[in-house]
């Protein structure tokens, strides 16, 4: 198992214009989690699956976001109507359900608005 | 609320030393899991060393050990004989096993390895 992938690794768009990311986790990991990181701070967390369920959004998510996990296989994030403030990395993380709450993450996807 | 608190935004060590990054926390809860996340640059994410709440014993993993002072909430990392490799920023994280393991980090210790 090649790890968590991102794709695209880094995306820069129009104010306005929409966004899509895509997470693709550890096979056998049911739990994904994707969060935020701007400069100079720690990940700060968006969302969170189970298998296919969306089971928590942060406050951070406004309804301009949304996350999918069809199947409870890979994710993705759309962000529309990008506003500058949306500019960050854009970190997904898996896990098992039965394990050490350990979180396995991806290289990230650094969204620049301009 | 739960909350992970990094004082030192930036270290530095000379090569062979050793360096000792801090982590303070705050949490109701009274199982949890705290870890240490290296984040070198422009890549992703790694897990450098995790420890169990309920567990007494202080981790290590090879050149890396914690000290978890429990009842201060305190978490702190040593890096012992660092190396170049180890420049990178380094996250502390909390997540407590209910709800749904979300994990609270802090700001971050960017740690310079000087040659």
């Amino acid at each position: 198992d090649t790890g968590v992938s991102q794709n695209p690794r880094h995306k820069i768009t129009k104010r306005g214009q929409n966004v899509t990311f895509r997470c693709d986790p550890i096979s056998e990991h049911n739990r994904l989690y994707w969060y935020r990181q701007t400069l100079g701070q720690g990940p700060e967390f968006l969302t969170y699956f189970q298998n296919e369920a969306q089971l928590e959004k942060s406050r951070l998510l406004s309804d301009r976001f949304s996350a999918e996990r069809p199947k409870g296989s890979f994710s993705t994030l759309e962000i529309q109507r990008t506003e500058q403030g949306d500019s960050a990395m854009y970190l997904c993380a898996s896990s098992f359900f039965e394990g050490t709450y350990e979180q396995y993450f991806g290289p990230g996807t650094r969204l620049t608005v301009t | 609320a739960q909350t992970v608190t990094q004082s030192q935004p930036e270290m530095s060590v000379q090569e062979a030393e050793t360096v000792t990054l801090s982590c303070t926390y705050d949490t109701s809860e009274s199982d949890y899991y705290l870890f240490w996340y290296k984040q070198p640059p422009s890549r992703q994410m790694i897990l450098v060393i995790r420890q169990e709440a309920y567990k007494q014993q202080n981790a290590t993993e090879n050149r890396f050990s914690v000290n978890f002072q429990k009842a201060a909430k305190s978490f702190s990392l040593k890096i012992s004989d660092s190396q170049l490799g180890d420049a990178a920023m380094y996250f502390c994280a909390l997540v407590t096993t209910s709800g749904t393991y979300k994990y609270i980090f802090g700001t971050g210790t960017r740690l310079k390895v000087l040659a």
